[in-house]
């Protein structure tokens, strides 16, 4: 059974850090593209940054490009975000998912709840 | 890249169809196959419904269909049931750069 345990959220203040992680069981973490989506409140869901299985392509949404970082350990099986100069409006559930090869996001974790407070 | 448009809501009675639109540009909806559906009940995970604009993943009841034209993207729930009461959010490939949009959520109410 696939699973995605996300941890890491809290509360920070605008401008802080914070790393998430994801820890995957259940399939072979390292053949499979890895994603952060989040879900600011009362809106909708926002692509965040996706990483290839060995890690040698990465991209991100245009809105986080330049304070955030993605990385995995497939070591680990741990996918992360590192979240940097954080804003009011990065406050959201952050969720991990995983892409199918049918370019679709087939699981997700429960997500992590992070707050900016200004 | 902006977000792909959602009715804000949709409702239907028991054992009505309901249909949910999601527009987007040639950008995304309009270029590619690759349309998903999401069913989003708060405090858990998404739950793929659709992929590949009309194919159904092992699991999920055949009363949840796909559909495409143009830059529009439809999700229809036939036979609704209460369970069927959540968020639902389309989502398109979209480019290189921004991989993937969504929509903007449409909550579905059963009367």
């Amino acid at each position: 059974e696939v699973q995605l345990l996300e941890s890491g959220g809290g509360l920070v203040q605008s401008g802080g850090s914070l790393r998430l992680s994801c820890a995957a069981s259940g399939f072979t973490f390292s053949t499979y593209v890895m994603n952060w989506v989040r879900q600011a409140p009362g809106k909708g869901l926002e692509w965040v940054s996706a990483i290839t299985g060995s890690g040698g392509s990465i991209f991100y949404a245009d809105s986080v490009k330049g304070r955030f970082t993605i990385s995995r350990d497939n070591s680990k099986n741990t996918l992360y975000l590192q979240m940097n100069s954080l804003r009011a409006e990065d406050t959201a559930v952050y969720y991990c998912a995983k892409r199918s090869v049918t370019r679709t996001f087939d699981y997700w974790g429960q997500g992590t709840l992070v707050t900016v407070s200004s | 890249q902006s977000a792909l448009t959602q009715p804000a809501s949709v409702s239907g009675s028991p054992g009505q169809s309901i249909t949910i639109s999601c527009t987007g540009t040639s950008s995304d909806i309009g270029g590619y196959n690759y349309v998903s559906w999401y069913q989003h009940h708060p405090g858990k995970a998404p739950k793929l419904m659709i992929y590949e604009v009309s194919n159904r993943p092992s699991g999920v009841s055949n009363r949840f269909s796909g559909s495409k034209s143009g830059n529009t993207a439809s999700l229809t729930i036939s036979g609704l049931q209460a369970e069927d009461e959540a968020d639902y959010y389309c989502s398109s490939y979209a480019s290189s750069t921004t991989l993937y949009v969504f929509g903007t959520g449409t909550k579905v109410t059963v009367l």
